[in-house]
């Protein structure tokens, strides 16, 4: 089994460009999640997903844009990167919120 | 905010001895989750205990877990050069049957000496 699998591993974009990285999970789980990690921070919740057409804002939702038009896939968007967003980012995935989350190996992104 | 906060931030021992990692909380909860993440890696789950267990083993892993005191241990006995990882907690607020996920802590960094 795949798991949670994250697109592209690593990146780097410069001010004001705009990017979506991927998170696709083979498991059919309805709870899909977008964190972000920082050095010093632990995880924050950025934006999840409780079904297909279902989205809201986590703890840290400003500058990132998901759409989750399928069951599978729960893609999140820079509109305008900004080196603050300089982290690494995980998808996870779950039956609901309060399991066990499959976590991806995260993308890794660089804003210069 | 950080809802969970491990204690200590570091942690090196040496291969044979038992590893304690604890974790303090600031809301109720529903339960509390602790995952490991080796470098570069994502982060992989370990053991869920619910609000009402005190207690729960899986395998070399203990938890325990103080609502009275918001607090949760984390005992690895007899380390092994693969427990060389970062340890999280996470809690899931209890927010009336909301949805919105977890919060994690900062993690404890554990460094098993061979």
């Amino acid at each position: 089994n795949a798991g949670v699998t994250q697109t592209p591993k690593f990146q780097v974009l410069k001010t004001g460009q705009s990017m979506t990285l991927q998170c696709a999970q083979d498991m059919n789980h309805e709870y899909m999640s977008w964190y972000r990690q920082d050095p010093g921070m632990g995880l924050r919740l950025i934006h999840y997903s409780v079904g297909a057409g279902i989205t809201d804002q986590g703890e840290v939702p400003n500058g990132y844009n998901v759409s989750r038009s399928t069951t599978e896939d729960f893609p999140l968007r820079l509109l305008s990167a900004a080196p603050s967003q300089t982290s690494v980012y995980f998808c996870a995935s779950s039956g609901s919120p309060r399991v066990p989350q499959h976590f991806g190996d995260g993308t890794r992104l660089s804003i210069l | 905010s950080q809802q969970g906060e491990e204690d200590p931030q570091a942690l090196s021992i040496q291969e044979g001895e038992n590893a304690t990692m604890n974790c303090s909380y600031k809301t109720s909860i529903n339960n509390l989750q602790w995952y490991r993440q080796n470098s570069g890696r994502g982060l992989v789950h370990l053991i869920l205990i619910r609000s009402n267990e005190r207690e729960k083993h899986s395998g070399r892993l203990r938890v325990t877990l103080d609502t009275s005191k918001k607090s949760s241990s984390l005992l690895i006995t007899a380390s092994r050069a693969a427990d060389t990882a970062s340890y999280f907690c996470a809690t899931d607020r209890d927010s009336g049957g909301g949805a919105d996920g977890l919060t994690f802590g900062k993690g404890t960094h554990l460094i098993i000496q061979p």
